[in-house]
């Protein structure tokens, strides 16, 4: 079946450096998704990417689909300590377009 | 609106124990979903429902059963809980057909002894 892989599962960084998580899938995605979790709480939707080579910013956040649509990743400029939380990527099921595989998360963890 | 709701948000069972897992959501949305998350596994879908009436297997579907009867609930039953099911779980609802983004319930944490 589908897989959806993350890079890496755990990141410490020093408030103000950058940070990256990496998404892998195993098939080619029609659009994949990415959440945020904050420690205790539950996931919440940042973004859709849906075509090819589309990059995407949020204020500090960039956000990448690979040209072949198989990865995917997620950039943060300059870290705050609202940063820290789980990232996870999500990519549709094949077979049913709502369905959602979920990769394994980023847990990141900002030192002030 | 309220979002996705879930009861309890915590419980304890004794192995063998059987409970529900309540989840609601007032956005009329016809796809629901349950997940659990362990400790770097991530979320790992258990059940799906694409609108009344209709529920499908997940990736890790045994030891629980769904059922649902109105577009807003999509209770999760354990029939008889089992250290292994030692988890948190997320009820998800969204809009159906092209992925939607999924919302989120808060969560119930869940301990079998």
């Amino acid at each position: 079946g589908q897989q959806v892989m993350q890079i890496p599962q755990y990141q410490h960084v020093q408030e103000g450096e950058d940070f990256t998580t990496y998404c892998n899938s195993s098939t080619t995605l029609s659009n994949i998704q990415w959440y945020k979790q904050r420690p205790g709480g539950h996931p919440v939707f940042l973004i859709q990417l849906v075509k090819s080579g589309e990059v995407k910013k949020q204020k500090r956040l960039t956000f990448q689909f690979g040209e072949a649509k198989k990865n995917s990743s997620l950039h943060i400029t300059a870290t705050q300590t609202t940063d820290v939380g789980t990232y996870f990527c999500a990519g549709p099921d094949e077979t049913s377009g709502s369905r959602l595989t979920f990769g394994e998360g980023t847990q990141l963890t900002v030192n002030p | 609106n309220a979002g996705v709701t879930q009861t309890p948000k915590f419980q304890v069972l004794k192995t063998g124990q059987s409970m529900t897992l309540q989840c609601a959501q007032d956005m009329n949305h016809e796809y629901m979903s349950w997940y659990r998350q362990d400790p770097g596994m991530g979320l790992r879908l258990i059940h799906y429902s694409v609108g009344a009436g209709i529920t499908d297997q997940g990736e890790v579907p045994n030891g629980y059963n769904v059922s649902r009867s109105t577009t807003e609930d999509f209770p999760l039953r354990l029939l008889s809980a089992a250290p292994s099911q030692t988890s948190v779980y997320f009820c998800a609802s969204s809009r159906l057909g092209r992925p939607y983004e999924q919302y989120f319930g808060p969560g119930t944490r869940l301990t079998v002894t």
